[in-house]
């Protein structure tokens, strides 16, 4: 058990639709990631919030946005959802991801279907 | 920008036979090397990175700059090690932000 946790495991919705994920990282750390596993595109970082302010952003689409909150949980939402949108979303945590030798541990993810 | 080339998408060997998982790099920096270990679509769980030089599980890694590569080698290959193993690169820019390979699916068969 890494200690990061997402909810829900398994979804499945519409197109068109909005989901919320939720993420609640390791005791202590400061930075959250989410990435997009897919089949076709691997694995793919999409933003990371550190102490609650967005640090880094990668291939997030405008359709998702993600915040971190004062308790350093976070939420990644993706609205008008597509068929392609459907992946693996995993949430990942470090103590701050602010320098080097950082260790990034991965929650197991929340499995999104669209239909 | 930052890639991470793993050439094989899928490799099998025998029990027992050793096995080295391809990666490649391309970074104009000094960047930060990791392989990662995913158990049938499990949490992805690291399993070595280059700075601290340790031997997990039976693999090592050395990250070898004039080549810029980072590939995992294992003498004597488990059945336990079937597995997805992806190679990540971090960069100085934004140390938690990792650029993966495709992956590659290692088969160890009995």
């Amino acid at each position: 058990d890494s200690g990061v946790t997402q909810t829900p495991k398994h979804l499945i919705t519409a197109t068109g639709q909005r989901v919320t994920l939720r993420c609640s990282p390791r005791s202590g750390d400061l930075s959250v990631y989410w990435y997009q596993q897919s089949l076709d595109q691997g694995l793919q970082f999409l933003i990371q919030y550190y102490n609650g302010e967005e640090r880094a952003k990668g291939n997030i689409l405008e359709r998702f946005s993600a915040q971190q909150f004062p308790d350093l949980h976070s939420e990644l939402n993706l609205s008008s959802l597509e068929l392609g949108d459907s992946a693996l979303y995993f949430c990942a945590s470090s103590g701050t991801g602010l320098h080097s030798g950082n260790t990034i541990y991965f929650g197991e993810g929340s499995w999104l279907t669209v239909v | 920008a930052q890639r991470v080339t793993q050439p094989e998408k899928l490799l099998s060997v025998f029990k027992g036979a050793p096995v080295e998982l391809k990666c490649n790099y391309s970074y104009s920096g000094s960047p930060e090397l990791f392989w990662y270990v995913q158990y049938s679509r499990q949490r992805l769980q690291l399993l070595l990175r280059h700075i601290s030089r340790e031997s997990i599980k039976g693999f090592t890694a050395d990250l070898n700059k004039g080549e810029t590569s980072f590939h995992l080698k294992k003498p004597f290959a488990q059945e336990e090690d079937s597995a997805m193993y992806y190679c990540a690169l971090s960069s100085g820019t934004s140390y938690g932000k990792l650029t993966f390979g495709q992956g590659t699916i290692l088969t160890v068969h009995p």
